[in-house]
């Protein structure tokens, strides 16, 4: 157990529609960051906030917006769902340094 | 544009031998190398990094090897058990940029 939780495990939706997954960091860590995997494919980045901040973006799509609220938790909302954005969607965390500590993910289905 | 490539898509070695698993990048700005596993429903957990100043890291098992002039790097697992099945992410750290890149992954299969 990494100390990260995600929220729900499994999202099936439909396209158009709206979700958000949410993510709590370990305790003590202030930095959030949220990956992206498609089927067979590595983790994509997508954004980091650390201590309420954007620090840095990927690849992510106009239709995802995140953000870290002041207890440190994320949420990742991806609108207008597509196809192509079923993936499984992790989140991480860490203190300082490299090594980042990851959740069990939130299976995203889109029919 | 595939910074961090693993290039064997699976491997399957036998119990008690050794497990080589590769992975090459193009970038020289990455300043930190990692290794993690990834069992089926789980998050990736990380396993071993090594600093792009040195040319070996050594934990138990596992040991990381970097040759910075060919831009590879790979994990040596010995000897191999049947709790090592999982799939292998090597990641590198962007200098400054505080995200890691992964590469595809590599599905390790330890035959009894």
């Amino acid at each position: 157990d990494s100390g990260v939780t995600q929220t729900p495990k499994h999202l099936i939706t439909a396209t158009g529609q709206r979700v958000t997954l949410r993510c709590s960091p370990r305790s003590g860590d202030l930095s959030v960051y949220w990956y992206q995997q498609s089927l067979d494919q590595g983790l994509q980045f997508l954004i980091h906030y650390y201590n309420g901040e954007e620090r840095a973006k990927g690849n992510i799509l106009e239709r995802f917006s995140a953000q870290q609220f002041p207890d440190l938790h994320s949420e990742l909302n991806l609108s207008s769902l597509e196809l192509g954005d079923s993936a499984l969607y992790f989140c991480a965390s860490s203190r300082a340094g490299i090594q980042q500590f990851f959740g069990p993910g939130t299976r995203l289905t889109v029919l | 544009d595939q910074q961090v490539k693993q290039n064997s898509p699976s491997l399957s070695v036998q119990e008690g031998r050794i497990s080589i698993l590769n992975c090459d990048y193009t970038n020289s700005m990455f300043d930190y190398f990692l290794w993690y596993k990834k069992y089926p429903a789980e998050g990736p957990t990380f396993l071993i990094s090594i600093s792009s100043i040195k040319d070996k890291n050594e934990d138990g098992r596992f040991t990381v090897f970097l040759n910075k002039s060919a831009k590879h790097l790979s994990l040596h697992i010995v000897p191999s058990q049947p709790g090592d099945s999982a799939v292998y992410f090597c990641a590198a750290n962007l200098q400054g940029a505080q995200k890691l890149v992964f590469g595809q992954g590599t599905r390790l299969t330890i035959n009894p």
